[in-house]
């Protein structure tokens, strides 16, 4: 069966630091790979999709930026957090290929900036 | 992304039924039509979806109008653990586009 992980689990950085959270997807080959952001009190927002290894589009202007280095490994980065980057990211993943596949989340990361 | 509608929120008690309705006038032949619901700190979790016909699965029903401009999902009864964001999204790619969804309240 397929297994998605991502970490950390939660983190507190000061403003001006960098980050790093990882993706990781696990039983499935050539994946969709996703990160959204859920700031408090909001929807959630798709930032990035990668249909491929070191293929991304992202959905909206930010100070994050993401790779993927690996067929199933996803990467979200900042090198200067701001204030405003807090919030729930998620990672999720969808079969390659068709459309209306199911997206699959992970339990989440929730990044404090202080 | 065509665009949906839903009530934000509604109650219900443990052991009822739960229509959640949702609007989809613009739908495209081609839009599919997913479910998902978040429960408080986790990601959002599949439900069901469908494209013309109603839909069964062992956590819903997916009723889908015949014009296809609406849909209503179903919870056949609802327990506690249902309580969550429900948000009904059209996508005919492989992307999600959430919107805020419907907070459904579940009385013991």
């Amino acid at each position: 069966s397929q297994t998605i992980h991502q970490w950390p689990a939660t983190l507190v950085q000061p403003v001006g630091s960098p980050l790093s959270l990882e993706c990781t997807v696990e039983g499935t080959s050539n994946p969709n790979l996703y990160w959204y952001r859920q700031a408090a009190g909001r929807g959630l927002q798709l930032l990035f999709y990668s249909v491929g290894i070191g293929q991304i589009s992202s959905e909206v202007p930010q100070n994050l930026s993401a790779s993927r280095p690996q067929d199933r490994q996803f990467i979200l980065s900042s090198k200067k957090l701001l204030l405003s980057d807090s919030g729930f990211y998620l990672c999720a993943w969808s079969v390659r290929g068709g459309w209306g596949n199911t997206i699959y989340f992970g339990e989440g990361s929730w990044l404090t900036v202080v | 992304d065509a665009k949906t509608t839903q009530p934000n929120s509604m109650e219900s008690n443990e052991e009822e039924p739960v229509h959640l309705p949702c609007n989809h006038s613009t739908i495209s032949g081609t839009d599919y039509i997913h479910w998902y619901r978040q429960l408080p700190s986790q990601g959002p979790e599949y439900v069901i979806h469908g494209l013309t016909s109603n839909v069964n699965n062992r956590m819903a029903s997916l009723a889908i109008a015949e014009d296809r401009k609406s849909s209503t999902l179903i919870l056949h009864r609802a327990t506690l653990r249902d309580a969550a964001v429900y948000y009904c999204i059209l996508t005919n790619d492989y992307k999600l586009s959430f919107g805020a969804g419907t907070t459904v309240t579940v009385r013991a």
